[in-house]
């Protein structure tokens, strides 16, 4: 999954619980972007970030949150506030000449589920 | 919203056939990207095809792109058992001022073997 490594593989959130996802790449790329996947769906951007210490919203930002602290760390945070957060997460990121072609890089993903 | 919308939704085949996906999308693009999901997995970067190109191979791939009909497809030659996955088509879109790539719902590719 070429240097991303997400984790864990599978996470389960209680009611009212937040729980942070973690996404670290090695690729030494400046942007990194979290999807969300629903079954049989395609992907929606739910936040990226474009260099350290700087991150936008997506499509589907409402109850999730994130923090790009590092270069090669972009965690994010599925909130209480996100009532339905049941679905496969998918971290990428991009970088020097694929990041000009927009070409993304993915890492293996997460699967959340509500208890 | 949706830029890619890629048809058909479904498709199986026996191995050794061709597989032909197609991808329209709705506004003007730089390029074009088809990506593979295995089953449980991420997305693995296939082929990219410029706005000024109209065919590109790769391997067992061929990507054509008409700019005209704002569609491409994406056809797989003497498909094999691990073939078997979903391609979605991915086209850049100018969302808030920033360029930020856009996925169809993809094509599930059954091979049968």
């Amino acid at each position: 999954d070429g240097g991303i490594t997400q984790s864990p593989k599978y996470l389960f959130r209680k009611e009212g619980q937040n729980v942070t996802l973690s996404c670290e790449q090695n690729l030494n790329h400046d942007a990194m972007y979290w999807y969300r996947q629903d079954p049989g769906q395609g992907l929606r951007l739910i936040y990226y970030s474009q260099i350290v210490n700087d991150f936008q919203k997506g499509d589907i930002a409402e109850g999730y949150s994130v923090s790009r602290e590092k270069k090669e760390s972009f965690p994010l945070t599925v909130t209480s506030a996100q009532k339905n957060p049941t679905a496969f997460y998918l971290c990428a990121s991009s970088g020097g000449t694929a990041q000009a072609k927009n070409i993304q890089y993915f890492g293996a993903g997460t699967r959340l589920s509500v208890l | 919203s949706q830029q890619g919308e890629e048809d058909p939704q479904a498709l199986s085949i026996q191995e050794g056939e061709n597989a032909t996906m197609n991808c329209s999308y709705k506004t003007s693009i730089n390029n074009l990207q088809w990506y593979r999901q295995n089953s449980g997995r991420g997305l693995v970067h296939l082929i990219l095809i410029r706005s000024n190109e109209r065919e590109k191979h790769s391997g067992r791939l061929r990507v054509t792109l008409d700019t005209s009909k704002k569609s491409s497809s994406l056809l797989i030659t003497a498909s094999r058992a691990a073939d078997t996955a979903s391609y979605f088509c991915a086209t850049v879109a100018i969302i808030q001022g920033a360029q930020k790539l856009v996925f169809g719902q993809g094509t599930r590719l059954t091979i049968n073997p």
